[in-house]
């Protein structure tokens, strides 16, 4: 199966920071999403991104499919940032990474 | 509109008993996924319903474990004779699947506890 593999594990920010989140597959998939997985366990969608890129307000991802790595963006990042950010890709089938947790401090 | 609901949010059961969890996907999503997270992981892959029936059923760890979509909308899992080990949140997800575009939903998971 696909290999998902996100760095950095864990990251803890200044409030105001940017970071860089990583997402490295394996093999070619056909799908592509970010979710962040708030303090009560919820995993809310961030973004679906298979190629290209996205932004939306603070936040934008790029996957670059040939290379086989995804990006996600968090620009002046807010505690309520704070969780763990999972990539899921599907080939034929469903692989999540085993994320990276993000804490921002005020 | 409604997300995916799971019920219950909450189980506690003993080890040896038979457990069910339901998911009530988003209306029209023709799929529907079953995972399950251990604390500090990525959920894992169980199973997989386009319609009522199972497309990949191959992340069931054993026999133990059975899942259900009989009219292609809500589902349930089925765990028998439950081991401490089955522990988890279990996460159902749903999606829609057009021109092999998945993008997945999920709901906010029942917490199961094998004591």
């Amino acid at each position: 199966g696909i290999q998902v593999e996100q760095s950095p594990p864990d990251l803890i920010l200044q409030e105001g920071a940017n970071s860089t989140l990583r997402c490295n597959f394996s093999d070619s998939v056909n799908n592509l999403q970010w979710f962040h997985q708030n303090p009560w366990g919820q995993l809310i969608n961030l973004f679906y991104i298979p190629s290209g890129t996205k932004q939306n307000g603070r936040l934008s991802a790029t996957t670059v499919a040939t290379e086989r790595y995804s990006l996600l963006y968090i620009s002046s990042s807010q505690t309520t940032d704070s969780g763990v950010y999972f990539c899921a890709a599907t080939g034929n089938q469903f692989y999540f990474g085993t994320g990276t947790s993000l804490t921002v401090i005020p | 509109g409604a997300g995916v609901s799971q019920t219950p949010s909450n189980k506690v059961t003993e080890k040896g008993k038979y457990v069910e969890l339901r998911c009530d996907p988003i209306s029209g999503h023709t799929a529907l996924y079953w995972y399950r997270q251990s604390l500090g992981q990525g959920p894992e892959f169980l199973i997989y319903f386009q319609g009522t029936g199972a497309a990949d059923d191959s992340g069931l760890p054993n026999d133990r474990f059975f899942a259900v979509r009989p009219e292609g909308s809500v589902s349930t899992l089925k765990i028998q004779r439950t081991e401490r080990g089955d522990s988890a949140v279990y996460l159902c997800a749903s999606s829609l699947q057009t021109s092999g575009r998945i993008e997945q939903f999920f709901g906010p998971g029942t917490r199961l506890t094998v004591l």
